[in-house]
């Protein structure tokens, strides 16, 4: 079964600071979709970022990228010139390719910004 | 990126009476998902449903779920008889065209159960 982990329940940074949150996951398929999703204190699920397997490139948006390492299963996002909206909880997620097409979800890490 | 409402924003009920929570996409779409997420805890999926029909479902999806889409733009979640441990966010996402899409996801329902 595919399993996603999140080891930092909580990470804190600088506002206009980097900071890397980290995810990895596991799985015996070879094509599969991973993301990171946002959680603000509205709790609505906000898309961030996503990063097919099959490509090498890692995937960016504006102040967002991504670290994908298809051997070690790891996943990591990074955040550029953090802002206050920054703040929210951060989900990993993964994506079966089988029939239902489910995400499957790490645990969350908690981003503080402090200004 | 695709446009999906859900509603009510917060419900509140006693245990042991329905509920039915509603997403709306604001434009066509195929694939439709549950999830659920209690408070602290992790996202878990509930259902898939494509087609007018239930694609997959988790084992929390037990007897007293159940999902349609009665007007083909509507897609309802109905709770027949909620539990306490029912209290969670809903959230209903949906996905444009093909099974490989990324899912967008709606606001999100707060389901209080007393």
């Amino acid at each position: 079964a595919q399993t996603v982990t999140q080891s930092q329940p909580e990470m804190s940074v600088q506002e206009a600071e980097t900071v890397t949150l980290s995810c990895t996951y596991d799985t015996s398929e070879s094509d599969y979709y991973l993301f990171w999703y946002k959680q603000p204190p509205s709790r609505q699920m906000i898309l961030v970022i996503r990063q097919e397997a099959y490509k090498q490139q890692n995937a960016t948006e504006n102040r967002f990228s991504v670290n994908f390492q298809k051997a070690a299963k790891s996943f990591s996002l990074k955040i550029s010139d953090s802002q206050l909206g920054d703040a929210a909880m951060y989900f990993c997620a993964y994506r079966v390719l089988d029939s239902n097409y489910q995400l499957i979800w790490g645990a969350g890490t908690k981003l503080i910004i402090k200004p | 990126e695709p446009e999906v409402t859900q509603t009510p924003s917060h419900q509140v009920t006693q245990m042991g009476q329905e509920v039915i929570l509603r997403c709306v996409p604001i434009s066509n779409h195929l694939y439709f998902y549950w999830y659920r997420q209690i408070l602290g805890q992790k996202v878990e999926f509930l259902v898939s449903f494509y087609n007018n029909e239930i694609s997959e479902k988790s084992e929390i999806f037990d007897d007293q779920f159940s999902v349609e889409r009665p007007d083909g733009s509507n897609f309802t979640l109905k709770i027949r008889s909620t539990k306490l441990e029912d209290s969670a966010m809903y959230f209903c996402a949906i996905a444009r065209q093909g099974i490989l899409d990324t899912q967008y996801f709606g606001p999100g329902t707060r389901l209080t159960v007393l």
